[in-house]
């Protein structure tokens, strides 16, 4: 099926810092999302974004979607020891089905 | 609100038994999508329904692996006879499709484990 790539795939940051991931296809997508995962949980929705070059926050957190319709970022500003997890894109062109990324594992450093 | 529930949240069984995994979506959505998790292959759509019918199974790995969905409130998901590389955590979904299809609303998996 579709894959989304999804990049780094692992993060090694000293708390305080920001971090910045990014996830892109080679084919359009109409919706958006990010999800975080907890070890021995379901992945959380962090932002979901619909419209091309929309720019949406929630907290520290930053999303963005790519101009193109191809890409989206994720900016996680002044990380924290519980900002880690895996972080996931997920895109949707048609449809009820959405696209997972191969997730970027994020580690913060106290 | 109660999120998506799934149980069991741990399974552990022999190689050939029969397995079933159960969701109970977020009161109101009409969609539901059961997801396979390994370090391997990462996050995987198994089959989703659309107001309790089947819209796209073409995840399902094989014949060992059903679905169904006999109500707007509940789903399972079969594997029979289970296997070895069948281990991974299952998860499902729900969101509400209509004009705008929102985003999906995962439970918290079933870790599976088949000895």
């Amino acid at each position: 099926g579709q894959q989304l790539n999804q990049s780094p795939q692992s993060m090694f940051i000293q708390e305080g810092e920001d971090v910045s991931m990014n996830c892109t296809s080679s084919s359009i997508f109409n919706t958006w999302l990010w999800y975080k995962q907890d070890p021995g949980e379901g992945p959380v929705l962090l932002i979901a974004l619909y419209k091309a070059g929309e720019l949406t926050s929630n907290g520290r957190l930053t999303a963005q979607f790519g101009i193109t319709r191809k890409d989206s970022f994720l900016n996680i500003s002044a990380s924290i020891p519980s900002d880690v997890g895996i972080y996931f894109c997920a895109g949707q062109r048609t449809g009820n089905q959405f696209y997972f990324g191969t997730g970027t594992s994020l580690t913060v450093i106290p | 609100d109660a999120g998506v529930i799934q149980s069991p949240r741990h399974e552990v069984t022999e190689m050939g038994q029969e397995v079933t995994l159960r969701c109970k979506p977020i009161s109101g959505h009409n969609s539901l999508f059961w997801y396979r998790q390994t370090m391997m292959r990462g996050l995987e759509l198994l089959i989703y329904f659309n107001n309790n019918v089947p819209i796209d199974d073409s995840g399902m790995p094989e014949d060992r692996f059903s679905a169904k969905m006999p109500n707007a409130s509940f789903s399972t998901l079969k594997i029979q006879p289970s296997e070895p590389r069948d281990s991974a955590v299952y998860f499902c979904a729900s969101s509400f499709s209509g004009l705008s299809n929102q985003p999906q609303h995962f439970g918290d998996g079933t870790r599976l484990s088949i000895l």
